[in-house]
Order: C-alpha cells, then structure tokens, then sequence
C-alpha cells in the first residue's frame, strides 16, 4: 500500500541553523501538508500546498518557514533560523485530489523528530 | 477559532471491555470529522471519516457518530484489545487550511 515517507527520521541541530525536512507523498495526490507537534501538546497545522504554490497557512507558518516542490516527487520545508521553540515532530501529509479536499482523509508520514540544542 | 476538546484524557480498562471516547467541538461548520490513531514513533493513521453530513460511521469494531448540531462526537470501541493501546485524536476537517485536532485520548487496554 502506498504511504508517506519522512526523511530524517530525527534531525538534530544548533540554534540558528538552517534545516530541511523532506516527504515523499504518496505519487497520485496533488495536495500536501505539514504540521507540528511539540511534546505534550496538540497536533498544529503549517501550511497545505498545491498546484506549487501555498494554499492556506496558519499563524504559526512565519518568514521564518518555506515549503517547497523542487521535483516530481520530494515537498520540503525549511526553517532559515531555527529557535529552541521549533523542537517538535513534524508530520507530512497529503491527500488525492477532488473537487473538495476536504471530504479526502489525508495520509500522514511517520514524522521527523527535530531537536533544536 | 474551532476548539476541539476530547474526554477523558487517559483511560485505562482491561482487554474485553467496550469503551467510548468523547470529542465536542466549538464550530459546527465542518466538512466531516475523522478519528485518528497515533502509535508512539509512527505516523497518524485515520480510523473512521464522517462526512459533515452523516451520522455515524462503522469500521470493524469501531463506531463513530457525529452530532453537529450539539458539537459531539464519540468513538466506540467494542471488545477491546490489547493492541488498540494508542492515543485517539478527534479530527475536524475544515477546508483546504488543514485539519484541527483535538489533544487526544491515551488508551491502555491491559491484557
């Protein structure tokens, strides 16, 4: 059965530093979407992407994030400077397309661990 | 701003029982409601998808039900089992800006 991949597992880095996280999608849906959960708390949403642009975004979602499609097949999100509130799990997910997306369930990664030190 | 809240926050009760586990919601404006798994190191998976104009849906021995108009939703679990240990999420689905979720439910079903 297809699923969503994440690439680190867990990733590790000094304040200030830039970092990548990667997800593979599953290859016939068309919207993608991160979001966050730091330990203890709710499950956030980011951002949702489609046609290569940014569809909607939350609060959360500053100058200080991207997301990005550089093929066919890897949705990234970057943190330029990362601060000591970014440590969290981050999850990748995405859904087939429909008129609604909504009415989809959407198909989340196992998640990226990120430690900010 | 859509509040989803979930009762009780833990529950733990030995392998055979049924149990239920509550959501409620702020927003009736929804486009459906889903019940999430998640497993400590694993992904979220999604159990049970009630769309905003159904009552309930069914899926082995899981049973959701939704009542929009009192911001209620419940998940039933019938003769539980020691791997349905996870945390539950109650899951609001509102558009293209992603979903709301509520803090969950961590069950423990002892052997």
């Amino acid at each position: 059965e297809p699923e969503v991949t994440q690439t680190p597992s867990h990733q590790v880095t000094q304040m200030g530093q830039e970092v990548i996280l990667r997800c593979v999608p599953i290859s016939n849906h068309l919207y993608f979407y991160w979001y966050r959960q730091i330990l203890g708390q709710k499950v956030e949403f980011l951002v949702s992407f489609y046609n290569n642009e940014i569809s909607e975004k939350s609060e959360i979602f500053d100058d200080q994030f991207s997301v990005e499609r550089p093929d066919g097949s890897n949705f990234t999100l970057k943190i330029r400077s990362t601060k000591l509130e970014d440590s969290a799990m981050y999850f990748c997910a995405s859904t087939p397309w429909t008129v609604q997306p909504s009415t989809d369930t959407q198909y989340f990664g196992p998640g990226t661990r990120l430690t900010v030190l | 701003k859509q509040e989803v809240t979930q009762i009780p926050a833990a529950l733990s009760v030995p392998e055979g029982e049924n149990l239920v586990l509550n959501c409620s919601f702020t927003d009736s404006a929804i486009y459906n409601l889903q019940w999430f798994r998640q497993d400590p190191g694993k992904g979220l998976t999604s159990l049970l998808l009630i769309q905003s104009s159904q009552r309930e849906q069914t899926s082995g021995r899981l049973n959701a039900s939704l009542d929009k108009s009192s911001g209620r939703s419940t998940l039933y679990i019938a003769a539980s089992q020691p791997g349905d240990s996870a945390t539950y999420l109650c899951v609001l689905g509102g558009g293209a800006d992603g979903l709301t979720f509520g803090k969950g439910t961590h069950l423990i079903i002892q052997p």
